[in-house]
């Protein structure tokens, strides 16, 4: 069974513009949270996607939005890029809310200059 | 806010040699999971732990759950050059499902 599969693995944005991002979940899987890894700060929880529903959300700026469809399969924007903003985006999956246990896709390294 | 302080942030050890990684909290856990990650790539999950006191052996790989679910461990016997990665552990709660608190991580070198 395919894993979690991020497109694109690299992107390289200039200060100002916008980026989406988008995550395919394992097949079942309906949970989608997204999470920014930097060397400095660590894996942050952007947010969890549920039924096309955000269920929760961490402390991101409003730049920072994302949706998920009726197949699972999610996005997410950042508008107004920072050059603060570049890290690794990581999507995981997990078959339902409540179970932590979660599959790592491989990630969106996003650079901004 | 649940925080994990995970110890010691970097590892440089000789193959064959043992070590254990620590991930601490002063909050109760519903479930801890640990997660392995090599550069570039996204974590790939090893275990989950969720009964207070909980050990699972994975090859050399020992797990355990504190008894009171805020603390864990990691030991890893005979180390290999192939256990080189960040080791992260994540915590889950009842009360907010769908978002896991992570620890910094531990950096982990084997020297052949």
């Amino acid at each position: 069974k395919a894993g979690v599969t991020q497109t694109p693995r690299y992107l390289i944005k200039t200060r100002g513009q916008q980026v989406t991002l988008s995550c395919s979940p394992i097949s079942g899987h309906r949970s989608v949270s997204w999470y920014q890894q930097t060397p400095g700060q660590g894996l942050q929880f952007l947010f969890e996607y549920f039924s096309e529903t955000q269920r929760n959300k961490g402390n991101f700026p409003g730049r920072f939005s994302g949706r998920q469809f009726s197949n699972s399969r999610s996005e997410m924007n950042v508008s107004t890029l920072e050059l603060g903003d570049s890290a690794l985006y990581l999507c995981a999956s997990s078959l339902a809310r409540g179970l932590t246990e979660a599959f790592f896709g491989q990630g969106t390294r996003l650079t901004v200059v | 806010t649940q925080l994990l302080e995970q110890s010691p942030q970097f590892l440089s050890i000789q193959e064959g040699e043992n070590l254990t990684v620590y991930c601490n909290s002063s909050s109760v856990f519903s479930s801890l999971q640990w997660y392995r990650q090599e550069p570039g790539e996204g974590p790939v999950l090893l275990v989950t732990v969720v009964t207070g006191g909980e050990v699972k052996k994975l090859k050399r790989l020992t797990f355990q759950f504190g008894d009171a679910r805020k603390d864990s461990s990691l030991h890893i016997t005979a180390a290999q050059p192939g256990d080189t990665g960040l080791y992260l552990c994540a915590g889950g709660s009842n009360t907010n499902a769908g978002k896991s608190t992570f620890g910094d991580g531990t950096t982990l070198t084997v020297k052949p």
